[in-house]
């Protein structure tokens, strides 16, 4: 049963540039959420895909954004690279269809896209 | 806005004894939950606590809640060294968003 899987695992990018980092979802499962976690600090909640629409966003401008595929696999691409976005992304998947609440899902997460902004 | 908050921030222990770490909030939740994280990898689900549960153990791990002080702890008992990792409890956002928020968590070492 294969886990969530998230490409590239590394990633240089230079400022100004774009980048677009991949998630599959852990089997079984329909629902993604990617977060942003910089160094000695707890991720922080970019945004949640269901059934291929943008269903929650945190505070994060519109250079990121995000796509899901009928496949539940998910893409996050960031525009304008800053020296900020220098991060680990994460993604995280859970099973909402039939959940009565489903905030009280367990999130299964992937190792990450470590992403260095030059 | 952080939402949970882990104390302490470091805890260094030796193997065999119990380490403890707590989480404090600032709003109504419905369930709280605890993740850990091995150095560069990604979160794993340690326990989920709902508001109307007091305590829940998982094998080694217990965790309490108290939903009038906004806090909950993690307790691991008998530590081990490969318990060394980080641990962040987390929230749903203000309102009962599904989006969960993370505090900046406590980094655990367990010498052997």
């Amino acid at each position: 049963d294969a886990g969530v899987t998230q490409s590239p695992t590394h990633l240089i990018k230079t400022r100004g540039q774009q980048v677009t980092l991949r998630c599959s979802p852990k089997s079984g499962h329909d629902t993604v959420s990617w977060y942003q976690q910089a160094l000695g600090q707890g991720p922080q909640f970019i945004f949640q895909y269901y059934e291929e629409e943008e269903r929650q966003r945190g505070n994060f401008p519109d250079r990121f954004s995000g796509h899901q595929f009928p496949n539940y696999s998910s893409e996050l691409n960031v525009n304008a690279l800053l020296l900020g976005d220098s991060a680990l992304y994460l993604c995280a998947s859970s099973l909402r269809q039939g959940s009565l609440q489903y905030s009280n899902q367990p999130q299964h997460f992937g190792d990450g896209t470590r992403l260095s902004i030059l | 806005s952080q939402q949970g908050e882990e104390d302490p921030q470091a805890l260094s222990i030796q193997e065999g004894e119990n380490a403890t770490m707590n989480c404090s909030y600032k709003t109504s939740i419905n369930n709280l939950q605890w993740y850990r994280q091995n150095s560069g990898r990604g979160l794993v689900h340690l326990i989920l606590i709902r508001s109307n549960e007091r305590e829940k153990h998982s094998g080694r791990l217990r965790v309490t809640l108290d939903t009038s002080k906004k806090s909950s702890s993690l307790l691991i008992t008998a530590s081990r060294a490969a318990d060394t990792a980080s641990y962040f409890c987390a929230t749903p956002a203000q309102g009962g968003s599904e989006k969960l928020v993370f505090g900046k968590g406590t980094k655990l070492t367990v010498n052997p």
